[in-house]
């Protein structure tokens, strides 16, 4: 019940395309959504986050779609550039303790 | 202002030595995370600290991990008589507050058992 599952594992979008990465929960009792993008050696950076509340959230290219009923939630990214190529991780926080995906490594072509 | 940083960023141990990974958190942040990431994996869960409570240590794997934080601030994770399956990268984050929004990553620690 403590799980978040991710998909896909890995993705490759040619530039300009739209990027979707897709995770579900179990546990109702999760109140924070967040995505977070990893660059090679570096540690995860905050993207974007959702509340439990709202059925979409928009921050530039970037979008969560959430869907309470169906426990899923998805990252779209828009106009996806080379630049974007990392590994997104989606995240499901109780109080403090969060459960992340597995991550999808995203590679977007030139 | 300067972020969380984390030393060494890289460790190779032999199997069976003890080893030690330094976390500064974000000054003035009260509450420190620990995470393990193995290859292809995702973020799995170690410890918490928030202030002055008790941390939460239900994510550590086996008594041979245990967790410190010194005076509120600093943090080392300790693992004794390393395995191989130790062999992981050692994230460190840290948030304003209980359940504070944005957790801020730091580069990590490359564990290496050989």
């Amino acid at each position: 019940q403590q799980q978040v599952k991710q998909s896909p594992q890995s993705l490759i979008v040619q530039k300009g395309g739209i990027s979707i990465i897709n995770c579900a929960y179990e546990n109702t009792a999760f109140d924070y959504f967040p995505w977070y993008q990893q660059f090679p050696g570096k540690g995860p950076a905050l993207l974007i986050a959702i509340r439990p509340d709202v059925s979409e959230k928009k921050e530039g290219r970037f979008t969560i779609s959430f869907n309470k009923s169906a426990k899923q939630f998805s990252l779209h990214i828009m106009d996806s550039q080379p630049g974007d190529s990392a590994t997104y991780f989606c995240a499901a926080r109780r109080t403090y303790k969060y459960i992340f995906g597995t991550g999808t490594r995203l590679k977007v072509l030139a | 202002g300067a972020g969380v940083s984390q030393s060494p960023s890289n460790k190779v141990t032999e199997k069976g030595k003890d080893v030690e990974l330094r976390c500064d958190p974000i000054s003035g942040h009260t509450a420190l995370y620990w995470y393990r990431q193995s290859l292809g994996q995702g973020l799995e869960f170690l410890i918490y600290f928030q202030g002055n409570s008790a941390p939460d240590k239900s994510g550590l794997p086996s008594d041979r991990f245990s967790a410190e934080r010194t005076g509120g601030s600093v943090s080392t994770l300790t693992i004794q008589r390393t395995q191989q399956e130790d062999s992981a990268v050692y994230l460190c984050a840290s948030s304003y507050g209980q359940g504070g929004d944005e957790q801020y990553f730091g580069p990590g620690t490359r564990l290496t058992v050989t």
